[in-house]
């Protein structure tokens, strides 16, 4: 079993709509939570990070952690065309910089 | 942009030669690693750095080898290249954590990738 899960998608949303992406874990030892854009041919680019649990917020993104459930989200409002990327999760340990990720759900925002 | 430079940026090589990728970072950043990514298995570690000369395996190490010589320089080297290890391969950097908090380095930050086949 992956330490951390994530569905793959793709996920297709029209503009304008509120996605909502997830990603669960298993260690409960995660502290450190990370979401991060992939676009097509380029390299991961941090998002959002939070940590412990609670929720912050960056202009139209909304990341999310419930350490009860094991489950951490990133809302995004007001969806645009240049959304259209892959997202990944990834989270780590205090004072371990080994980090984990999710395989990443591809979501596709149509005009 | 986090100062990461991978290079080469693409490589098409034949099975069973060696093949050395090199990742450099501008942030004096404790931490680097090397990670690979292909379809429906995201990104796996192959071997990470936590400073000079001091490195250890990740999930995937089989058949990969690195140094890092210097704080910014750290180089990837597949012995003998594989069809098995066709593959984007990204370096990242970070910084020790030490404490907890909330500060923006105890995240990772990404190369922009070497594509790698191997006929």
């Amino acid at each position: 079993q992956k330490e951390v899960e994530q569905d793959p998608g793709p996920l297709s949303v029209p503009e304008g709509a509120i996605v909502s992406l997830n990603c669960t874990y298993s260690n409960s030892a995660f502290q450190y939570f990370m979401w991060y854009r992939q676009y097509s041919r380029k390299g991961p680019e941090l998002l959002m990070y939070t940590y412990s649990s609670g929720n912050k917020e960056d202009g139209r993104f909304t990341a999310q952690v419930d350490k009860s459930s094991k489950y951490i989200s990133l809302f995004i409002r007001d969806s645009q065309p240049s959304d259209s990327a892959t997202y990944l999760c990834a989270m780590k340990k205090s004072n371990f910089n080994k980090f984990y990720f999710g395989s990443g759900t591809k979501l596709n925002v149509k005009p | 942009d986090a100062g990461i430079t991978q290079s080469p940026r693409h490589k098409v090589t034949e099975t069973g030669t060696p093949v050395t990728l090199r990742c450099h970072q501008t942030e004096n950043h404790r931490y680097m690693y090397w990670y690979r990514q292909d379809p429906g298995h995201g990104l796996r570690l192959i071997h990470y750095s936590y400073g000079v000369k001091d490195t250890d395996k990740g999930e995937v190490s089989d058949g990969y080898s690195v140094s890092r010589s210097k704080t910014e320089d750290f180089l990837l080297t597949l012995e003998s290249a594989t069809s098995s290890q066709t593959s984007v391969y990204f370096c990242a950097i970070s910084e020790s954590t030490g404490q907890g908090g909330t500060a923006a380095w105890e995240t990772q930050y990404f190369g922009p990738g070497t594509r790698l086949l191997v006929l």
